[in-house]
């Protein structure tokens, strides 16, 4: 089974700063994708980024994006200029393209400081 | 687009009672997970269904949990009885899935945080 790990409980980072979430997974499948979520006080899970394992190009919204390995099954968030409202617990998810399931790591609460 | 609703928002119960959480998926999507959060465990997948038919059931705890979809529009996950260790947040999901790979994004409701005393 596929297993996903996020090495930081806990994170902290400077308004305006960057920073970045790390996330490695497991997997023997070459295609899959992968996706980061963001979980705010209100406990809604909210998408942020996805990528496609297939492609090399890193995934790119915004102030968020991605570094993406495959060969070292890592898949980093990187969060530029970061904002107060960016403060919630990040979860890395991967899936399987054969698969109907979500497979999630344990989050890391990222905090902002003013 | 009103997202995935689910309710109740809040639900307090004694140990033995049963509990069902209801949730109304997308209209258009094809797939419906229920998941489990919890501090020591995080997110657990509970179930799956697709095209109203559940695939995998194999995160449901015991048999003291059931979930159907009895349509396109809507689920239940029942507890019954329920335990103090059933406590939670329940999240229901849903996706729109062709004939290609599994490859689009869940969307969650804002869950059910579930107490039993």
């Amino acid at each position: 089974a596929q297993t996903v790990t996020q090495s930081q409980p806990e994170m902290s980072v400077q308004e305006a700063e960057t920073v970045t979430l790390s996330c490695t997974y497991d997997t023997s499948e070459s295609d899959y994708y992968l996706f980061w979520y963001k979980q705010p006080p209100s406990r809604q899970m909210i998408l942020v980024i996805r990528q496609e394992a297939y492609k090399q190009q890193n995934a790119t919204e915004n102030r968020f994006s991605v570094n993406f390995q495959k060969a070292a099954k890592s898949f980093s968030l990187k969060i530029s200029d970061s904002q107060l409202g960016d403060a919630a617990m990040y979860f890395c998810a991967y899936r399987s393209a054969n698969n109907n399931d979500m497979r999630f790591g344990a989050g890391t609460r990222l905090t902002v400081k003013p | 687009d009103a997202g995935v609703i689910q309710s109740p928002r809040h639900e307090v119960t004694e140990m033995g009672q049963e509990v069902t959480l209801r949730c109304k998926p997308i209209s258009g999507h094809n797939s419906l997970f229920w998941y489990r959060q919890t501090m020591m465990r995080g997110l657990e997948l509970l179930i799956y269904f697709n095209n109203n038919v559940p695939i995998d059931d194999s995160g449901m705890p015991e048999d003291r949990f059931s979930a159907k979809m009895p349509n396109a529009s809507f689920s239940t996950l029942k507890i019954q009885p329920s335990e103090p260790r059933d406590s939670a947040v329940y999240f229901c999901a849903s996706a729109f899935e062709g004939h290609g790979p599994y490859n689009s994004p869940l969307h969650f409701g804002n869950g059910t945080r579930l107490t039993v005393t």
